[in-house]
């Protein structure tokens, strides 16, 4: 039973356009979202966060949008750049039963044509 | 304070034989994660600490894995008897104990068991 699904394995854009990233989750009890990015031979890096009681949180290019009704998130990346090229991951927690433990999406895979 | 370090980046071993892994995390982290990740997938919950306190184990993880802190600084993961699908990418992760506070992840330490 996969919690937190990102049903696009891949997503390719040209430069400068929005790349919009998408995820669902099922466990109604995650209260945070969180989106990482991940270069090879690398770790994830966290990116940005968003709490449940919000439906929008914006950082630079990124912004998280998030739909609890449909329990539904997106990361959107305005504008895109060849270096946004990456592993994209969404995770989301449940602070008040899980202690901040994270559970992951599968990733997409965002490529960003110049 | 440099990051989240693994040692080793890659260790490749013979079916049968045991493994350590350590991750020392950022010194002001007290919450320490440990994960796995196989090709295509997202990083998969194994273990967290809470400084020296292991409090939450995947029941995924079987027997043959174990998880220290001591002292509530470094950690490691020691997998027994290795077998050919204990091969993966292992990840530590820090964290602050805030809710929604993301992690910190190492670079992962790449396991073969052939």
């Amino acid at each position: 039973d996969q919690q937190v699904k990102q049903n696009s394995p891949s997503l390719s854009v040209q430069e400068g356009r929005i790349s919009i990233l998408n995820c669902d989750y099922t466990n109604s009890m995650f209260d945070y979202f969180l989106w990482y990015k991940k270069y090879p031979a690398e770790g994830p890096t966290f990116l940005i966060s968003i709490s449940s009681i919000k439906d929008k949180n914006e950082d630079g290019r990124f912004t998280v949008f998030l739909n609890k009704s449909a329990k539904h998130l997106s990361l959107h990346i305005v504008p895109s750049q060849p270096g946004d090229s990456a592993v994209y991951f969404c995770a989301a927690s449940a602070a008040n039963t899980n202690a901040g433990k994270s559970t992951f999406g599968d990733g997409t895979t965002l490529t960003v044509k110049p | 304070d440099t990051g989240v370090s693994q040692d080793p980046r890659h260790k490749i071993t013979k079916r049968g034989q045991n493994v350590t892994f350590r991750c020392d995390p950022i010194s002001e982290h007290n919450r320490l994660y440990w994960y796995r990740q196989t090709l295509g997938q997202g990083p998969e919950f194994l273990t967290y600490f809470q400084n020296e306190a292991q409090l939450e184990k995947s029941r995924l993880l079987s027997d043959r894995f174990s998880a220290e802190r001591p002292k509530g600084s470094f950690s490691t993961l020691e997998i027994q008897r290795t077998e050919q699908g204990d091969s993966a990418m292992y990840l530590c992760a820090s964290s602050f104990e805030l809710p929604g506070y993301g992690y910190t992840f190492g670079s992962g330490t790449r396991l073969t068991v052939v």
